[in-house]
């Protein structure tokens, strides 16, 4: 099974800084990874697949980088609607299909 | 991209069964692999379940594996969860997803509480 980890658990950021969140992977996934965002009382959505791709609708504040085992999720300059927890997800190797525990980012 | 929506969540008694519906819309569903995903409270995201288009193959976490069974109805665009033998631990709010290698569409949920 792929182990998924994130960093930081909690990020605390002021309106308009830049965010960098990280995950890695515990053996190479290429660039089959997955970023989602689930904000309060909502479902998840997709951010990114593959890696770098944004999905339809995505703003382009969000970006995507990384290959192997070392991904990163920036926010150019987070947004109030940006607050939310966001997990990454690997489909490289499955069953199982494995997610990261996520990181909560918050209002600083 | 899609409307999927959820039902036949609620409370079990440990050792029950409950069988999860997933009505989808917008899209075709018989061309895509479909999945189940759950969120204990306050807890990540768990992948536990994939049915092929045809529903031909299933895969499942280990954690259910001869306790829950995915299944789908083309002829009616739905996916479905029975789940036997819950455990408190299988507590969660139940997501379906259309699965293509990431989730690019996902329900609103329906809660499951397995408890005494």
């Amino acid at each position: 099974e792929i182990v998924m980890t994130q960093s930081p658990a909690t990020l605390s950021v002021s309106p308009g800084e830049r965010a960098t969140l990280s995950c890695r992977a515990s053996q190479s996934v290429s660039t089959n990874l997955a970023w989602y965002q689930q904000r309060p009382g909502q479902s998840p959505r997709l951010l990114i697949s593959d890696a770098s791709n944004r999905a339809t609708g995505i703003p382009a504040r969000f970006s995507g980088s990384g290959s192997g085992t070392e991904f990163t999720l920036t926010i150019s300059s987070l947004q109030s609607e940006d607050f939310a927890v966001y997990y990454c997800q690997q489909y490289e190797n499955w069953p199982p299909l494995t997610f990261g525990g996520g990181t909560k980012v918050e209002i600083k | 991209e899609g409307q999927l929506v959820e039902s036949g969540g609620g409370l079990v008694q440990p050792g029950g069964s409950l069988r999860l519906s997933c009505a989808a819309s917008g899209f075709s569903f018989n061309d895509d692999w479909m999945s189940w995903i759950r969120q204990a409270p306050g807890k990540g995201l768990e992948w536990v379940a994939n049915i092929k288009p045809d529903g031909s193959q299933r895969y499942y976490v280990d954690s259910v594996k001869g306790r829950f069974t995915i299944s789908r109805d083309n002829a009616r665009n739905s996916l479905y969860l029975q789940m036997n033998s819950l455990r408190a631990e299988d507590t969660a709010v139940y997501y379906c997803g259309r699965y293509g290698r990431s989730w690019i569409l996902w329900g609103q949920g329906t809660l499951v509480t397995v408890s005494s």
